[in-house]
C-alpha cells in the first residue's frame, strides 16, 4: 500500500525549533520529489518547500516565510523526509502534510498525501 | 508571489454542474500546463482530482473535468452529488521550482 506517515508535531514555544518526519512506503522513495504543504487552523493550503531526489541533485526550494528558518532533508536508506523548523512564530501553527512533488520526469502533482501532523506554536 | 483567485464558494443542487475558477497571472497559471486541482473534506487530507490542466487521474470519478484558458483555469463538476460537498483548490506551479495554492472554494451540494 502507498503510504506517507506523518510524525513529530506538537506544542512548541515561539522561537523554539521541531523537525517534523514523514515515513514513505509501497513506492520507490527514492526516485521521488517530495513536498510539505502546510494548513492553518481554518485557512487554505499553503506550499512550503520542496526537495529533489539524490539523482535530481537533491536540492531544495522554500516559499519566502520560511526561507532561511526551515530546512527539508531525506534519508532515502529509512524511506524517509524530515523538516527542519528554526525559530518558530505563531503564524507557523499548522497541519503540515508531507507529499510526493514528480520525479524526473518533471514537477508535480502531489499525487500522495499523508494524514498530516499539527504543529502548535504558542507561549 | 499572490496566491491565484478562486470563489470564496459555490454551489449547487443534486445532478446539476458547477465550476470552480483559478485565475492567475501570466507567470503562473498562464505560464505552464501545470494546474492541479485538490478535494479537502473536513479533517481530511487533499486528494488529487486534476492535473496537468485537464488530466484525470485513475480512480476519480469523469464527473470531474478540467481546463484552461489564458491565465483562468477552471475545475466542473458534473452531476452534482452530496458527496462533493467540500473544499476545492487549485495549485499551479510558478516557476523557479515553487508552487502557489488558490485560497480555496467552498462547495456546498444544497
Amino acid at each position: 500500500e502507498v503510504q506517507l506517515v506523518e510524525s513529530g508535531g506538537g506544542l512548541v514555544k515561539p522561537g523554539g525549533s521541531l523537525r517534523l518526519s514523514c515515513a514513505a512506503s509501497g513506492f520507490t522513495f527514492s526516485n521521488a520529489w517530495m513536498s510539505w504543504v502546510r494548513q492553518a487552523p481554518g485557512k487554505g493550503l499553503e506550499w512550503v518547500g520542496r526537495i529533489k531526489s539524490k539523482t535530481d541533485g537533491g536540492t531544495t526550494e522554500y516559499t519566502a516565510p520560511v526561507k532561511g528558518r526551515f530546512s527539508i532533508s531525506r534519508d532515502d536508506s529509512k524511506n524517509t523526509l524530515y523538516l527542519q523548523m528554526n525559530s518558530l512564530k505563531t503564524e507557523d501553527t499548522a497541519v503540515y502534510y508531507c507529499t510526493t512533488d514528480g520525479s524526473s520526469t518533471g514537477p508535480g502533482p502531489f499525487d500522495i498525501w499523508g494524514q498530516g501532523t499539527m504543529v502548535t506554536v504558542s507561549s | 508571489q499572490s496566491a491565484p483567485t478562486q470563489p470564496a464558494s459555490v454551489s449547487g443542487s443534486p445532478g446539476q454542474s458547477i465550476t470552480i475558477s483559478c485565475t492567475g497571472t501570466s507567470s503562473d497559471v498562464g505560464s505552464h500546463n501545470l494546474v492541479s486541482w485538490y478535494q479537502q473534506h473536513p479533517g481530511k487530507a487533499p486528494k488529487l482530482m486534476i492535473y496537468e490542466d485537464i488530466k484525470r487521474p485513475s480512480g476519480v470519478s469523469n464527473r470531474f473535468s478540467g481546463s484552461k484558458s489564458g491565465n483562468t483555469a477552471s475545475l466542473t463538476i458534473s452531476g452534482l452529488q452530496a458527496e462533493d460537498e467540500a473544499d476545492y483548490y487549485c495549485c499551479s506551479y510558478a516557476g523557479s521550482n515553487t508552487w502557489v495554492f488558490g485560497g480555496g472554494t467552498k462547495l456546498t451540494v444544497l
